[in-house]
């Protein structure tokens, strides 16, 4: 059977906290980046993106930011909600124009 | 109004049958995908098409083959089913190739 979320690196968070949800890329040629979030039984949701000539970018609760040096990005998402329980993608693109999305990470969310 | 359809949702079928799940977008995107999400939720680009043209095709078993009669729909054939084609399936499309995209609700294939 599958084993939703055991495989995946999980955050578990307090109602109200912060959430910060990491993502490395290795192909220096990715220019434009987009973190999904998915829920159970649903495809992925676009939540924010950012192109590689901005270090960040602010949504309505959320922030991502992204650093080139290192290859990283991350997700930040201000007062957690229940809501916002899901699995959280990170997709590059590059020139060749194929999207790459990172393993996601399982976000937990306690009232 | 759904954005990005698919159907059917689910689809159990036995090992060696030819299935198609279809794919339908009112958005008026010009580029459409098809992606494999296997058990451990790792989401792997199958095939994207432009303008009903392919323009990617990542290294799938031909017994995958995807038809875009048109801008709109982007359908999956699978011939021969294997065990290892069960997975759920996503349908995706975006403005351009270098947007974000929008997905369908999947379609869940069982092969037994």
């Amino acid at each position: 059977g599958e084993s939703v979320g055991l495989h995946l690196p999980t955050l578990s968070v307090q109602e109200g906290d912060n959430s910060i949800i990491n993502c490395a890329y290795s192909n220096s040629a990715s220019d434009y980046f987009i973190w999904y979030k998915q829920e159970s039984g649903k495809g992925p949701q676009f939540i924010i993106d950012i192109r590689s000539n901005m270090d960040k970018r602010q949504g309505q609760r959320v922030t991502v930011l992204l650093n080139k040096t290192v290859k990283h990005l991350s997700l930040q998402i201000a007062a957690t909600q229940p809501g916002d329980s899901a699995v959280y993608f990170c997709a590059g693109l590059g020139g060749s124009y194929i999207p790459t999305f990172g393993r996601g990470t399982s976000l937990i969310v306690h009232p | 109004d759904t954005a990005v359809s698919q159907t059917p949702k689910y689809l159990v079928t036995q090992m060696g049958n030819d299935k198609s799940i279809k794919c339908e977008q009112n958005l008026g995107h010009d580029t459409m995908y098809w992606y494999k999400q296997d058990s451990k939720k790792f989401l792997k680009i199958m095939f994207s098409y432009n303008n009903k043209e392919l323009i990617i095709n990542e290294t799938v078993p031909n017994r995958f083959s995807p038809k875009s009669p048109d801008k709109a729909h982007l359908n999956l054939h699978i011939n021969s089913l294997e065990l290892g084609d069960s997975a759920v399936y996503f349908c995706a499309s975006s403005h351009d190739r270098d947007n974000e995209q929008f997905f369908g609700p999947g379609t869940r294939l069982t092969v037994l």
